[in-house]
């Protein structure tokens, strides 16, 4: 079945640590985004890209980086300079064709030791 | 700037007891309006899109309609398993690379 694989489920940073989520899709989707959720929020968008090779900085770019060498994959690095770094990450997909619904994994659970 | 409100943040009802959810939302040019629906410690599973005032979509318990101003998620008969957080969000025509604005949620519970 087509979807979203996002992993690890969980993972502990260190402080000073950098540390990178994985995002894989096999839907065939040009874009891909990357979203923060805390409690009582709404999703907030990280970074996001509409084709290989390209991408842009979302509301909350700060201390996290992304690339995106494949289409089925686009890695969140969140680093040392993310401050304040728990929180529920979300990776989503969809085709550039204007109005078309996001699709999302399962999410990594990011926690400070 | 896009935004999107929700209300009630919490809501709780009797199975059977029906009502509804509303969105809120300014937008430049509204290019789609989203639903979801989030169970603890999932993804978002996509509901409905709705793209123009009038316009209503329906799936088993659920129906979205739409105003040029909110959306309305009507829960008709709700059971147990409706019970879940609720997501809208909006993509505006005038925004780069078909983004979202998401509202914070309502949390529904639905007890027997």
């Amino acid at each position: 079945d087509g979807g979203i694989t996002q992993s690890p489920k969980y993972l502990f940073r260190k402080e000073g640590q950098n540390v990178t989520l994985s995002c894989e899709q096999n839907l065939n989707h040009d874009a891909m985004y990357w979203y923060r959720q805390d409690p009582g929020q709404g999703l907030r968008l990280i970074y996001y890209s509409q084709i290989v090779n390209d991408f842009q900085k979302g509301d909350i770019a700060e201390g996290y980086s992304v690339s995106r060498e494949k289409k089925e994959s686009f890695p969140l690095t969140v680093t040392s300079a993310q401050k304040n770094p728990t929180a529920f990450y979300l990776c989503a997909s969809n085709s550039r064709s204007a109005g078309q619904p996001q699709h999302f994994g399962d999410g990594t659970r990011l926690s400070i030791l | 700037e896009d935004q999107v409100t929700q209300s009630p943040e919490a809501l709780r009802l009797q199975e059977g007891e029906s009502s509804s959810l509303n969105c809120s939302y300014t937008v430049s040019g509204l290019r789609g309006l989203f639903w979801y629906r989030q169970d603890p410690g999932k993804g978002p599973e996509f509901l409905f899109t709705l793209y123009s005032a009038g316009e209503e979509k329906e799936k088993e318990r659920l129906k979205a309609t739409l105003t040029k101003k909110e959306s309305f998620l009507h829960i008709t008969a709700p059971k147990p398993e409706d019970s879940a957080t609720y997501l809208c969000a909006v993509q505006s025509a005038k925004e780069y690379g078909n983004k979202l604005v998401f509202g914070a949620g309502t949390i529904l519970r639905v007890k027997s």
